[in-house]
């Protein structure tokens, strides 16, 4: 049973532009909701974290909106560079439990 | 400050042989997980351990993987035999029990059973 269902597979964008990546969950007793960034051969990294009682965070380029009632948050990265090549997941979890999503293939082409 | 290490970054074996695999999380860190990530998927999650204690083996095939946490710091992740549907990248993370839950993650180790 998948908790996090995440979209799309992946994406292509120039540079500059705005991809954004969408998950979803179904346990509403979920209060941590984390993107990590993950480099080939390399771990996961953590890049942003929302709680449910914010719509939305800024940490630099990266955003994250939630929307609470939808049970949907979504990640944006702003004038987007070649550098944020990379897979990105999405997690949503309780307390130390964690559960990640499928994960997002971005290319962003100079 | 280091971070999460793991080793080995590689090993391949051949299948029934067994395979042992090294963590050693952030320090102070007394949450320790370990996920598996197959190619092109999220990691999920093997088990997680709050101090010495295992608190969520739901997902661990206990028939042929195993876990110790000795003393609350570095852990060893094992399996034996191992099967050719193991292979994958074997990844270690660590946060703190309470406050801050951000997970930080080794690098991994990536399994080739043959």
């Amino acid at each position: 049973q998948q908790q996090v269902k995440q979209s799309p597979q992946s994406l292509i964008v120039q540079k500059g532009g705005i991809p954004i990546i969408n998950c979803a969950y179904e346990n509403t007793a979920f209060d941590y909701f984390p993107w990590y960034q993950q480099f080939p051969g390399k771990g996961p990294a953590l890049l942003i974290a929302i709680r449910p009682d914010v719509s939305e965070k800024k940490e630099g380029r990266f955003t994250i909106s939630f929307n609470k009632s939808a049970k949907q948050f979504s990640l944006h990265i702003m004038d987007s560079q070649p550098g944020d090549s990379a897979t990105y997941f999405c997690a949503a979890g309780r307390g130390n439990q964690f559960y990640f999503g499928t994960g997002t293939s971005l290319t962003v082409i100079p | 400050e280091a971070g999460v290490v793991q080793s080995p970054r590689y090993k391949i074996i051949e299948k029934k042989q067994p395979v042992a695999f090294w963590c050693n999380p952030i320090s102070g860190h007394n949450t320790l997980y370990w996920y598996r990530q197959n190619l092109g998927q999220g990691p999920e999650l093997l088990i997680r351990y709050e101090n010495e204690e295992a608190v969520d083996d739901s997902q661990l095939p206990k028939d042929r993987f195993s876990a110790e946490r000795l003393k609350g710091v570095d852990s060893t992740l094992k399996i034996q035999p191992a099967e050719l549907g193991d292979s994958a990248v074997y990844l270690c993370a660590s946060s703190f029990l309470t406050g801050e839950r951000k997970a930080f993650f080794g690098q991994g180790t990536r399994l080739t059973v043959v």
